[in-house]
């Protein structure tokens, strides 16, 4: 089956570091995926990770570890503007479809 | 510029009725999808479609159809037979990833279509 398991919601204050855990079980991986949505929005794609390890983006960064079907999203030097809905999602091998995990609401408190 | 295209924003429909929401898209991508997504939920997939005229079914394919007649195109039909299709329906576009390094093979979504049935 597939299960991609996150937190449902997170608060942090300005200026802090978050790091959302995603967990997965997926029949075939071929990549997993960080998006970022804010309200009635469209997700816009933040990090992409498919061999193990860390993956740096300015305030963003990603960790994949395969064996333990475990990722996280670390944000640094938060900002109002980061206080949206964080989707873990991960390709599968065949038929290039993603499937995606329930989302973690962020909230960032001044 | 390029992008993808969903229309309309917001459409209401009475119960009995089947409703098409229209996705475009110009960046040549060869992969596309239709999710629907719903309050606390993540995005589910209804279909995809990787070439021209074939696409599969996904989790959630019951009461829904589509059609790809042309690679920029990939309308979603809303059928009478889906139970409960007050949703967010977000509609997204891919380059086939070929296994090669040189691109990652995000998806690119449009706005979103809030479907309401009244």
């Amino acid at each position: 089956g597939q299960n991609i398991d996150q937190p449902t919601e997170m608060t942090a204050t300005e200026g802090a570091i978050v790091q959302i855990n995603c967990t997965y079980q997926t029949s075939g991986f071929n990549g997993l995926f960080w998006y970022q949505q804010h309200a009635g929005e469209a997700p816009t794609f933040l990090s992409y990770n498919v061999l193990d390890g860390l993956e740096e983006k300015g305030r963003f960064s990603s960790f994949l570890s395969r064996s333990k079907g475990y990722s996280y999203l670390l944000l640094k030097e938060l900002q109002m503007k980061d206080s949206a809905s964080y989707l873990c999602a991960v390709r599968r091998n065949y038929g290039q479809n993603f499937v995606f995990g329930p989302g973690t609401r962020l909230s960032v408190l001044p | 510029d390029g992008g993808i295209t969903q229309s309309p924003k917001y459409l209401f429909r009475k119960e009995g009725q089947n409703v098409t929401l229209s996705c475009e898209q110009n960046l040549n991508h060869d992969a596309m999808y239709w999710y629907r997504q719903d309050p606390g939920q993540g995005l589910r997939l209804i279909y995809y479609s990787q070439i021209v005229n074939d696409f599969q079914k996904g989790d959630i394919a019951e009461g829904y159809s589509v059609s790809r007649e042309k690679k920029e195109s990939f309308p979603l039909t809303v059928t009478s037979a889906q139970k409960n299709p007050t949703a967010f329906y977000l509609c997204a576009s891919s380059i086939y990833r070929d296994g090669g390094l040189l691109n990652t093979g995000e998806l690119f979504f449009g706005e979103g279509s809030r479907l309401t049935v009244l």
